[in-house]
């Protein structure tokens, strides 16, 4: 039983580069989330999806792109990443109306 | 816009002893859900602890409970008989029931010491 995983776990990168983030559910939920957390801030959500090909933007959506074709997938692509984008990235799912969010093993992305 | 403010960024407690981290949020929302999150060293996020706002019976998973506020919207979180794998930062939320989004404060770091 796999839940829900997070690749690469740990990447660095050079500012103006593109950078996708990978996540997968084998849950079946509905509804899947992008958070990014820093010191000071606790976790604030990027973007979320309620199904596939339905995404929506969150708190700090500046600087990035989701998409969702398939229910179990939620890349994250940092189009030309920044230094301020330099964070712990968790991805997480539920199956909405209320339900408890599931969270991945968090992906430490720095931009140098 | 909803908010959550835990007032406490750091706690250190002996071994077995009692602890409660405080949480308070504020929303005009009357559907909504409370949740209690714990991030061990680890960097995993763990639910804790789950509160439905329209329950009034506070939630209790083994030596973690919850004290709901509802109109003072508090929701504190004692942990009984800490132990050290206690040792996390403790992260409360908030959801509206209708969107599914969370919110959440910037954590209490809590620290077991033997």
């Amino acid at each position: 039983d796999a839940g829900i995983t997070q690749s690469p776990r740990y990447k660095i990168t050079e500012t103006g580069r593109q950078v996708t983030l990978m996540c997968h559910q084998t849950w079946s939920h509905s509804y899947m989330f992008w958070y990014r957390q820093d010191l000071g801030h606790g976790l604030r959500l990027i973007y979320y999806s309620a199904a596939a090909d339905i995404t929506d933007k969150g708190e700090v959506p500046d600087g990035y792109v989701v998409s969702r074709s398939k229910t179990e997938n939620f890349p994250l692509t940092l189009e030309s990443a920044t230094r301020s984008q330099t964070s712990v990235y968790f991805c997480a799912s539920s199956a909405g109306s209320g339900s408890t969010q599931y969270f991945g093993p968090g992906t430490r992305l720095t931009v140098l | 816009a909803q908010t959550v403010t835990q007032s406490q960024p750091e706690m250190s407690v002996q071994e077995a002893e009692t602890v409660t981290l405080s949480c308070t949020y504020d929303t005009s929302e009357s559907n909504y859900y409370l949740f209690w999150y714990k991030q061990p060293p680890s960097r995993q996020m763990i639910l804790v602890i789950r509160q439905e706002a329209y329950k009034q019976q506070n939630a209790t998973e083994n030596r973690f409970s919850v004290n709901f506020q509802k109109a003072a919207k508090s929701f504190s979180l004692k942990i009984s008989d800490s132990q050290l794998g206690d040792t996390a930062m403790y992260f409360c939320a908030f959801m509206i029931g209708r969107d599914d989004k969370i919110i959440f404060g910037k954590g209490t770091r809590l620290h077991i010491l033997p």
